[in-house]
């Protein structure tokens, strides 16, 4: 299986605290991905990292890539009640011309008010 | 304005029965994806078309069935249902040349075979 893993599974942390998320992969990637799914919806893109990045912000956001590893990190800075939802990375892998994206389980955040 | 629209929302049939899901998106890119969260939220992907061309078949019973009419529209059909078809069907799509950018996801629908 190409898929990905998420770790932790869960967390839970109170708001105003920072949230960290890893990820791990199996194959050699072109870019990997961070997703968030709130309870009953569609997953939605929070940023993209390239293969030949090693580290990337976007506002609250933190993502770290370790090529060598095969791994990722998501760090959420400030977390806020809103921020309570599933997060999945997003490995993507070329085959045979495409891109194929491989989703991990997610980890599930829970941020107290 | 919903960039990736799928409908319906909510499928509750019983099993054997043949039911179909739209997805169209509206934002011009050239690929579109059909996705499978179990209950356990893994994210399994299904098929993957490229205008109009079939990409991506994993290993999917030949009961499921898509159908890209155009590069905007991906449609899924799966017939005679069983119990475990029961989960959630997304379906994405994303500008393969737009290296940038990830996978614009719809909302999803929630599948129920009873």
């Amino acid at each position: 299986s190409q898929q990905g893993e998420e770790d932790p599974q869960a967390l839970s942390i109170q708001e105003g605290e920072n949230a960290t998320m890893n990820c791990s992969y199996k194959t050699s990637i072109n870019n990997l991905q961070w997703y968030r799914q709130n309870s009953g919806r569609g997953l939605v893109h929070l940023i993209l990292i390239r293969s030949n990045e090693r580290e990337k912000h976007s506002g609250r956001l933190r993502v770290t890539l370790d090529t060598s590893k095969k791994s990722s990190s998501l760090l959420i800075t400030a977390s806020r009640a809103a921020d309570t939802a599933s997060y999945f990375c997003a490995s993507s892998w070329a085959s045979g011309g495409s891109y194929i994206p491989t989703f991990g389980r997610g980890t599930s955040l829970i941020v107290h008010p | 304005d919903t960039a990736v629209s799928q409908t319906p929302k909510y499928l509750v049939t019983q099993m054997g029965n043949d039911k179909s899901i739209k997805c169209e998106q509206n934002l011009g890119h050239d690929t579109m994806y059909w996705y499978k969260q179990d209950s356990k939220k893994f994210l399994k992907i299904m098929f993957s078309y490229n205008n109009k061309e079939l990409i991506i078949n994993e290993t999917v019973p030949n009961r499921f069935s898509p159908k890209s009419p155009d590069k905007a529209h991906l449609n899924l059909h799966i017939n005679s249902l069983e119990l475990g078809d029961s989960a959630v069907y997304f379906c994405a799509s994303r500008d393969s040349q737009g290296l940038g950018y990830g996978y614009t996801f719809g909302s999803g629908t929630r599948l129920t075979v009873v």
